[in-house]
């Protein structure tokens, strides 16, 4: 059964300074990879989706993508207070778009 | 982005009741999804629905759940008879292909009592 883990469980970085999220998966088949963030009493917003291994960047946000080690990671660049949110990884296995999240990254810009 | 609506926001209702979540889905999407997620825990896929069937459903969609989407309208899902453990919040997606991105609700909050 896919399990995917986030770290840091939460993050607090000042404005402007690179902001990095991590997410293990264990399922090695996993063949698509999306980074959401919810903001408070809100739906999940989709920031940027990676299929292959490698870079995929959408605006200020960057995902990198390391199927061999199990590992996919958003590098958030020059965040905003109005970035701070739980940022949401989501894993697809197999064909039905069935997606397993991670925990979730609480994120704090200061300013 | 496209936007996915969800009706109602919250619902309270005592253990036993049958209750009825909707959600509105992006216009054109064909795929629709229903994920639970407990307070503190991570969000769970519970089904999802394509062409009038369920595809897929995980451990978590109990006999008492079933979804349905007549004639195009909402998309629901409903919980007859409820339990104190379907006390969570629950997400609607839609996607417009199978491997499409799926775009979220802001959820229903259900407190079974």
């Amino acid at each position: 059964q896919q399990k995917v883990q986030q770290s840091p469980e939460s993050l607090t970085v000042s404005e402007g300074a690179m902001a990095s999220l991590n997410c293990t998966f264990s399922d090695g088949t996993s063949n698509n990879f999306r980074w959401y963030r919810q903001h408070s009493a809100k739906g999940l917003e989709v920031l940027v989706s990676i299929f292959s291994d490698g870079e995929k960047e959408e605006g200020r946000f960057t995902a990198h993508l390391n199927r061999a080690n199990l590992h996919v990671s958003l590098h958030i660049r020059e965040p905003q207070p109005s970035d701070s949110a739980v940022y949401l990884c989501a894993v697809r296995t197999g064909g039905n778009n069935k997606l397993t999240f991670g925990q979730g990254t609480v994120l704090s810009v200061i300013p | 982005g496209p936007k996915v609506l969800q009706i109602p926001s919250h619902q309270i209702i005592d253990m036993g009741q049958m209750v009825t979540l909707n959600c509105d889905p992006v216009s054109n999407h064909l795929y629709f999804y229903w994920y639970k997620q407990i307070l503190g825990q991570q969000m769970e896929f519970l089904v999802n629905f394509y062409n009038g069937k369920v595809m897929e459903k995980s451990k978590l969609f109990k006999d008492q759940f079933s979804v349905e989407r007549p004639d195009g309208s909402y998309f629901t899902l409903k919980i007859q008879p409820t339990a104190l453990e379907d006390s969570a919040v629950y997400f609607c997606a839609s996607s417009l292909g199978a491997g499409d991105t799926q775009y979220f609700g802001p959820g229903t909050r259900l407190l079974v009592l």
